[in-house]
Parts: C-alpha cells; sequence; structure tokens
C-alpha cells in the first residue's frame, strides 16, 4: 500500500527564515498531496495541496512543489513566523477506487524570535 | 458554522469498558472519517463512509466499530476499550471525492487504565 515518510520530524528556525519540510510517496498513481498544519490542542487544518498535473503552487509564503518522477513533494515557507509554529502533515490519496489519505508522521517547526 | 463537532474532549475508560465517540457534521459532507493521532504515528485511519449506509475498514480498524445512519453522524464505538487505544481521535469529514479539502473536529483525547 501507499508509504508517506516525512522529513524532518523536527525543526527549528528563528523568525524571518525560510522553513522546508519533505516528503516522499511510493505509489505512483497517488494525485493529490495536502499538507495540513495542526496548532497545540486543535484540529489538522488545510494549509495548501497540489494535484498531480501541477509542478507547483504558492499561496502568499507558502509554496508546495511535487516531482512526480521522483515521488517526493515540499512545503516552503518563507518570512517565518512565530505564529507558524505548530506540526505539519503531508499526505497523498490512495487512488484505485479507495477514499483514503494516508499522512506522513509530521514535522514539529518551532519558529523562535 | 459549527463545522465537525466532537464529543467528549477528553475520557477516561478502565479496560473492558465500552464507550462511543460522537462526530457530527454540519456541511451535508458525504465523506465522513475517524483517525487516531499517536506520538510520531501521525494519522492513521481507522473507519471511513462514502454516504449514509456505507462504511468501509481503514488502516487500522480492529477494536473498534461504525455506522452511518445518517448524514450527519459517524459514531465510532468501543466495545471492549484497551489500553492499546490510548489515543488522540479525530473525525474528519468532506464534499466529495479523495482530492476534496478534509475538515477536522477538534479531537477527543481517550486514556484507556
Amino acid at each position: 500500500g501507499e508509504n508517506v515518510e516525512q522529513h524532518p520530524s523536527t525543526l527549528s528556525v528563528q523568525e524571518g527564515d525560510s522553513a522546508v519540510i519533505k516528503c516522499t510517496y511510493s505509489d505512483s498513481a497517488s494525485n493529490y498531496f495536502p499538507w495540513y498544519k495542526q496548532e497545540l490542542g486543535k484540529g489538522p487544518q488545510l494549509i495548501i495541496d497540489i494535484r498531480s498535473n501541477v509542478g507547483e503552487k504558492k499561496d502568499q509564503r507558502i509554496a508546495v512543489t511535487l516531482n512526480k518522477t521522483a515521488k517526493h513533494f515540499s512545503l516552503h515557507i518563507t518570512e517565518t513566523q512565530p505564529e507558524d509554529s505548530a506540526v505539519y502533515f503531508c499526505a497523498a490519496s490512495i487512488q484505485g477506487g479507495s477514499e483514503k489519505l494516508v499522512f506522513g508522521k509530521g514535522t514539529k517547526l518551532t519558529v523562535n524570535p | 458554522n459549527a463545522g465537525v463537532t466532537q464529543t467528549p474532549k477528553f475520557q477516561v475508560l478502565k479496560t473492558g469498558q465500552s464507550m462511543t465517540l460522537q462526530c457530527a457534521q454540519d456541511m451535508n459532507h458525504e465523506y465522513m472519517s475517524w483517525y487516531r493521532q499517536d506520538p510520531g504515528m501521525g494519522l492513521r485511519l481507522i473507519h471511513y463512509s462514502v454516504g449514509a449506509g456505507i462504511t468501509d475498514q481503514g488502516e487500522v480498524p480492529n477494536g473498534y466499530n461504525v455506522s452511518r445512519s445518517t448524514t450527519e453522524d459517524f459514531p465510532l464505538r468501543l466495545l471492549s476499550a484497551a489500553p492499546s487505544q490510548t489515543s488522540v481521535y479525530f473525525c474528519a469529514s468532506r464534499q466529495g471525492s479523495t482530492n476534496e479539502k478534509l475538515f477536522f473536529g477538534s479531537g477527543t483525547q481517550l486514556s484507556v487504565l
């Protein structure tokens, strides 16, 4: 089945620096790759997603890139702020008639003022 | 705008006890699902439903039952709680296919002693 690997598990940056989180997936048929942000004590919230027919997508300070050949995708956060501190999860869709997303194990991002 | 509502927020059970975690959504979403979140394990799918009367197993279904009698509600039942079921449980819903935004509830923290 689909396996999603996420790195690093923890990331600490200074305010204003950039942060990059990387994920790899195993199922070449996967075609949807969302990123979720989870703040302490809350449920995950979608922050950006990308479909397999697109190589890059941006939303203000957040961008996601996808390399289908290498089966990896990355989250880029520029000009980080303390409120970006959270746990970030990547996910990949399982195809073949299934209705499932497989999540990575998460990255705890800390932005130091 | 309530979104996905989970109750209770916290619960402590003794081994062997049964309980039901409630989940309700007011967005008329067809798809609903239950995840458990454990430290270092990310989000793992327990059960899901693509519509009223239809349920299916996810990655870690053992020890849990679900039913979907209405579009709005998707309760998760633990028939005989075990310490291994100590976790944070999230209910999530979306409209339509896999490639749509998943909305998460705020979670239920369950401890089984």
